[in-house]
């Protein structure tokens, strides 16, 4: 049972533009979200995470937004750049369980 | 600070051989322990976590199983490979629920 989904597999944005990565969740007991980026051949590193007490959160280039009534959330980089190309999973950890999405793998191109 | 090690970062192994994967944290106590595989269309996937020495649970039946022999240290085996062991294997621990650690992963491939 897929408890956090990415439906978008990949992505293609030009530098300089918005990319929006986009995740879906159905348990609505988790309270608490995480988005990983992943280069290949390595471990996924945190970027960004976001409680749900909040709607918003920015770091930098990154925001991520939590909509609790669609049981969604998106991650928005702006502006992109060659080196935020990479595959980024939403997680949602719960108990001794992190859910991951599929991943959305993005490509930044110059 | 705390960092996790996995090694080998990359391994090929024949049908039928053993594996062993070793995963140590340092610079904490009692961590939750996990090995994740990353599959095509899957995301990470959990396969095993531990959340003391000797405590495994089992996420997935699989050809593998994990071992937590010492506090920081976790490792997944198979006494046969099979081909669709082939992947990527992660090793993550948690100091709570709200985020978790990665190591820089092993890509296993069997021929």
């Amino acid at each position: 049972d897929q408890q956090v989904k990415q439906n978008s597999p990949s992505l293609s944005v030009q530098e300089g533009r918005i990319s929006i990565l986009n995740c879906d969740y159905t348990n609505s007991m988790f309270d608490y979200f995480l988005w990983y980026k992943k280069y290949p051949a390595e471990g996924p590193t945190f970027l960004i995470s976001i409680s749900s007490i909040k709607d918003k959160n920015e770091d930098g280039r990154f925001t991520v937004f939590l909509n609790k009534s669609a049981k969604h959330l998106s991650l928005h980089i702006v502006p992109s750049q060659p080196g935020d190309s990479a595959v980024y999973f939403c997680a949602a950890p719960t108990g001794n369980q992190f859910y991951f999405g599929t991943g959305t793998s993005l490509t930044v191109i110059p | 600070s705390q960092t996790i090690h996995q090694w080998p970062a990359t391994l090929v192994q024949p049908v039928g051989s053993p594996l062993s994967l070793e995963c140590t944290v340092e610079g904490t106590s009692n961590p939750n322990l996990y090995w994740y595989r990353q599959a095509a269309g899957r995301g990470l996937q959990l396969l095993f976590y531990s959340v003391g020495i000797g405590q495994i649970s089992s996420e997935v039946p699989q050809n593998l199983s994990a071992s937590r022999p010492q506090d920081r240290q976790f490792i997944l085996s198979s006494k046969k490979l099979l081909l669709s062991d082939s992947g990527f294997y992660l090793c993550a621990w948690t100091p709570g629920d709200t985020e978790a650690f990665f190591g820089q992963g092993t890509r296993l491939t069997v021929v």
